[in-house]
């Protein structure tokens, strides 16, 4: 299957700073591409939709001046957090839908990255 | 109508044998249904997916039973092994939703040898 990638696995920082993950897809391009939180033991949690060259769509209740996500290129995504707080401590996935393998039936499969663990101090 | 109700929480089965999870939706509109697999600490991975134009696939000791009219599918894990111990999302799309999924809450699955 398609391979998601992405950076940091694993990211520390203090309260008020800005973190950034990276999600590219390696194999194929995604002209979208999607973000989820997940906290301890619940489900993924959709936070936005990166759109390539276009504004991202944020689900509702999610802060896009805080999460900020910019959708680069066909192969890349980012998701910056900024100034991170303790509640923003989570597991963030991304993921993106293989093109062409919904054999036109308009659902592609979906790939998920390895996710980032961000901790805030 | 956006949701995916998913049982049991939590399941424990004997080494051998048969896990089963199940989810039920409103929105006859999805018309894509994956099950996905998340050992701690690693993102999901695909483990089948149906579409309602069958009620049944099968992939190895996986099997997707699906029943459009009762709006549910499920999940069975045959001969489960301690490897299957993890935890199982069921999920839902539809073609005009941009690929979107909607989840299910999660079962967390502990097979004991």
């Amino acid at each position: 299957g398609a391979v998601v990638s992405q950076h940091p696995s694993r990211v520390i920082c203090k309260s008020g700073t800005s973190v950034k993950i990276e999600c590219r897809s390696l194999d194929f391009q995604a002209t979208t591409m999607f973000w989820y939180r997940q906290f301890p033991k619940q489900s993924l949690m959709l936070m936005a939709t990166s759109n390539e060259g276009s504004k991202a769509t944020y689900e509702q209740g999610v802060e896009k001046d805080k999460f900020l996500i910019n959708h680069a290129s066909l192969t890349l995504s980012t998701l910056t957090v900024t100034s991170a707080h303790p509640e923003d401590s989570s597991f963030y996935i991304c993921s993106a839908p293989s093109p062409g393998t919904s054999g036109g039936r308009g659902t592609d499969t979906q790939y998920f990255g390895p996710g980032t663990r961000l901790t805030v101090l | 109508q956006q949701q995916v109700k998913q049982s049991p929480q939590s399941l424990i089965v004997q080494k051998g044998g048969i896990s089963i999870i199940n989810c039920a939706y409103e929105n006859t509109a999805f018309d894509y249904f994956p099950w996905y697999q998340q050992f701690p600490g690693k993102g999901p991975a695909l483990l089948i997916a149906i579409r309602p134009d069958v009620s049944e696939k099968k992939e190895g000791r996986f099997t997707i039973s699906f029943n459009k009219s009762a709006k549910q599918f499920s999940l069975h894990i045959m001969d489960s092994q301690p490897g299957d111990s993890a935890t199982y999302f069921c999920a839902a799309a539809f073609s005009g939703g941009y690929n979107k999924l909607i989840f299910g809450a999660g079962t967390r699955l502990a097979v004991h040898p």
